[in-house]
């Protein structure tokens, strides 16, 4: 079995500032991770993913995310934000197995971006 | 850019009125799912779908639900008799590969389904 927490419901930040969404998982297996973004009325949009070939993952719109197994932690961070990375931020984690696997979503995280 | 797409996009029904969810997943993939979000929880997974057939499923996915991939395109998600607790976003995904745990995932923007 899997789960994912997102510490924070909501986070603020300036435009311009940097950006830090926590997420903690747990896993069964060696877990792949993900990263999803979800726009207003828009569907899910992948940023990264963690696939254990390297624990310092790149994304789109320049964010990165750390894989620290030590901490059980998967962080997205951005160095600066923008008003267009105002949503809802998911973690995600699928267990190790076949592509059957559904995956397990953290409650999600609302960036807001304050001008 | 291939994408997956859903209709409608709202849906409102009475309790007790059977409804059909439909995605058309992008044209190569192999995998589909069905996931929901009721307002203000997390996304939860239904069903995992794969060579005409159920591969997984949670316990949401009672006997109330059901899936199908009618005509080689079209992916569904029925609701026999819907209640109030089925209102929530519907969404619908593909994957393009068996076997790969690490596989991005790619959503459809969903279908809004009110029960009233």
């Amino acid at each position: 079995a899997q789960s994912v927490t997102q510490l924070d419901s909501h986070v603020s930040v300036s435009e311009g500032t940097p950006v830090l969404l926590r997420c903690n998982y747990s896993s069964s297996y060696s877990p792949s991770l993900f990263w999803y973004v979800q726009h207003p009325n828009k569907g899910l949009q992948l940023l990264l993913k963690y696939t254990s070939a390297a624990t310092l993952v790149k994304g789109i719109n320049g964010f990165e995310a750390e894989f620290k197994k030590s901490e059980t932690s998967f962080h997205l961070t951005k160095p600066s934000a923008h008003m267009s990375d105002a949503a809802e931020y998911f973690c995600v984690v699928s267990a190790s197995g076949g592509g059957a696997d559904g995956l397990t979503f953290g409650k999600g995280t609302h960036l807001i971006i304050q001008p | 850019e291939p994408e997956v797409t859903q209709t409608p996009s709202h849906q409102v029904t009475q309790m007790g009125q059977e409804v059909i969810l439909r995605c058309v997943p992008i044209s190569n993939h192999l995998y589909f799912y069905w996931y929901r979000q009721i307002l203000g929880q997390k996304v939860e997974f239904l069903v995992s779908f794969y060579n005409n057939e159920i591969s997984e499923k949670s316990e949401i996915f009672d006997d109330q639900f059901s899936v199908e991939r009618p005509d080689g395109s079209n992916f569904t998600l029925k609701i026999r008799s819907t209640k109030l607790e089925d209102s929530a976003m519907y969404f619908c995904a593909s994957t393009p590969q068996a076997g790969q745990a690490n596989n991005e995932q790619f959503f459809g923007p969903g279908t809004r389904l009110t029960v009233l």
